[in-house]
């Protein structure tokens, strides 16, 4: 089974903070996301990658920045760290020839204090 | 662009008694997938089913199966025989086939709660 890690489950940083969030999968899959969930919003998309240095903006990238250095690894950072930023940062990787499905991580719930 | 609506924030359903949750779906799209998600209260989120647009017939996978109506871009899961362990929430999400973009895009969620 593909297997998708995010390196934290709860993170609190400060204003203005630059914050690191680290995706990592354990197949050589290219393509991954990065969401982020609200109550009542679902699932939002941010970034997403199809390739080792290839980043593409999703829905809502502003405040946002994705570095894709090697191929396992996806990471989003936030320049600035703003109040509103606060959420559940979701990773996930596409399983191709399985459902078309993907795998996602067991999250990141951030807050920014 | 692709929508997906959501418009049951909240369900109750008793134990052992069949649920439907509602989705319905917006694109221009000819080519693409619906997907049913549920989260529990630990957070990950588990792959229930998928639906392609050119299936004829409705997805099955265990107690869930989609109601896939196109004419009307409906794709509601139905749980037969609900479980306590069936408390959730539970996103449907649709992806374009035909164009590049590989992500998926998800409606707002309903959260199911299972009375004993």
């Amino acid at each position: 089974d593909v297997k998708v890690t995010q390196s934290s489950r709860y993170l609190v940083k400060r204003t203005g903070e630059k914050v690191f969030l680290e995706c990592v999968q354990d197949m050589d899959h290219e393509n991954m996301f990065w969401y982020r969930q609200d109550p009542g919003l679902g699932l939002r998309l941010i970034y997403f990658s199809y390739d080792v240095k290839m980043k593409e903006k999703g829905d809502i990238p502003e405040g946002y920045s994705v570095s894709r250095e090697k191929k396992e690894r996806f990471s989003l950072i936030l320049e600035s760290a703003s109040t509103n930023q606060t959420s559940m940062y979701l990773c996930a990787t596409e399983v191709r020839g399985q459902g078309d499905g993907y795998t996602f991580g067991s999250g990141t719930r951030l807050t920014v204090v | 662009a692709q929508k997906i609506t959501q418009t049951q924030p909240g369900m109750f359903v008793q134990e052992k008694e069949a649920v439907t949750l509602d989705c319905t779906y917006d694109t221009s799209d000819q080519s693409y997938g619906l997907f049913w998600y549920k989260q529990p209260s630990s957070g990950e989120m588990i792959f229930l089913i998928y639906q392609g647009s050119y299936d004829e017939q409705n997805a099955t996978e265990g107690r869930y199966s989609l109601n896939f109506q196109k004419a009307r871009k409906s794709a509601n899961l139905v749980i037969s025989a609900s479980q306590l362990g069936d408390s959730a929430m539970y996103f449907c999400a649709m992806r374009a086939r035909d164009t590049g973009r590989r992500a998926l895009t998800f409606g707002s969620g309903t959260r199911l709660q299972v009375q004993p």
